[in-house]
C-alpha cells in the first residue's frame, strides 16, 4: 500500500515531442504530490507539484494530470527540449501531517536533438 | 543562499569499517532525511530527524544510524559497512509539511 509505481523506466523522444509519465498509487492517505527532476551527478530538484483536489496543474511546459478515481497522476513536458533530458521521480507524501515521501522508481528521459 | 551539503562527494572502503557520511544544511530547517538511491528502486528512506534530539528509522535503516545534535547537520553512520550498502546516498532537508524537500548532490560510496 505504500508504493509508488512509476511507468516507463526509460523513454526516448524528439525535441519538440511531449513527454509523459505515468504514476499510480494505493494508499488513498496520500495527500501531495510532487514531480522531481534530476540531473547526472546531482540531487533531486522539485519540478512542480499538486494535491489531490486539484486535477491538473501547469507550469510553463510541465503539467501535471492527477486522477483521484484512478490512483494515478502524470508528468506531461510540452515541447521537449535536449535540456529535459534526466531522470524524474513522482513522489507521495506518506501519512498526513508527516513529511515522509514515497518515491517512484524513476524514469529516465532522453530528448533528442 | 541557503544550501545543503553532503561530503565527502565519493568514498571508497572496505568490508565491515565503520563510516561516517555528513550533512550539512544553512537553510534552517527542523527536518532532515537520508536516502539511498539505487537502480529501480528509486530514493529509499533511511533515516529521518523532526529537531535536535530527534531521530527515526525508515523503510531500510538496518546496519545505519543517525545522530541530530544540531539543526545543521545530520551524520549517517555504516556501523560496519557491507557490500549490499553500496549505493549512492542523499541527504535532504525541509522546512515543513507544505514545504518541498532540498537535496544534496550525493555521496557515490563504495564498498569492496
Amino acid at each position: 500500500q505504500q508504493q509508488v509505481k512509476q511507468s516507463p523506466q526509460s523513454l526516448i523522444v524528439q525535441k519538440g515531442g511531449i513527454s509523459i509519465i505515468n504514476c499510480a498509487y494505493e494508499n488513498t492517505a496520500f495527500d501531495y504530490f510532487p514531480w522531481y527532476q534530476q540531473f547526472p551527478g546531482k540531487g533531486p530538484a522539485l519540478l512542480i507539484a499538486i494535491r489531490p483536489d486539484v486535477s491538473e496543474k501547469k507550469e510553463g511546459r510541465f503539467t501535471i494530470s492527477f486522477n483521484k478515481s484512478a490512483k494515478q497522476f502524470s508528468l506531461h513536458i510540452m515541447d521537449s527540449q535536449p535540456g529535459d533530458s534526466a531522470t524524474y521521480f513522482c513522489a507521495a507524501r506518506g501519512v498526513s501531517g508527516t513529511y515522509k515521501y514515497i518515491f517512484g522508481t524513476g524514469t529516465r528521459l532522453k530528448v533528442l536533438a | 543562499d541557503a544550501e545543503i551539503t553532503q561530503s565527502p562527494r565519493h568514498k571508497i572502503t572496505e568490508t565491515g569499517r565503520q563510516v561516517t557520511l555528513a550533512c550539512h544544511q544553512t537553510w534552517n530547517h527542523n527536518n532532515m532525511f537520508w536516502y539511498r538511491q539505487d537502480l529501480g528502486h528509486g530514493l529509499r528512506l533511511i533515516h529521518y530527524s523532526y529537531g535536535v534530539q530527534d531521530t527515526n528509522k525508515g523503510e531500510v535503516s538496518d546496519g545505519y544510524s543517525v545522530s541530530r545534535s544540531n539543526t545543521e547537520d545530520l551524520p549517517l553512520t555504516l556501523e560496519s559497512a557491507a557490500s549490499s550498502q553500496t549505493s549512492v546516498y542523499f541527504c535532504a532537508s525541509s522546512g515543513g509539511a507544505n514545504q518541498p524537500q532540498h537535496f544534496g548532490d550525493g555521496t557515490r560510496l563504495s564498498i569492496l
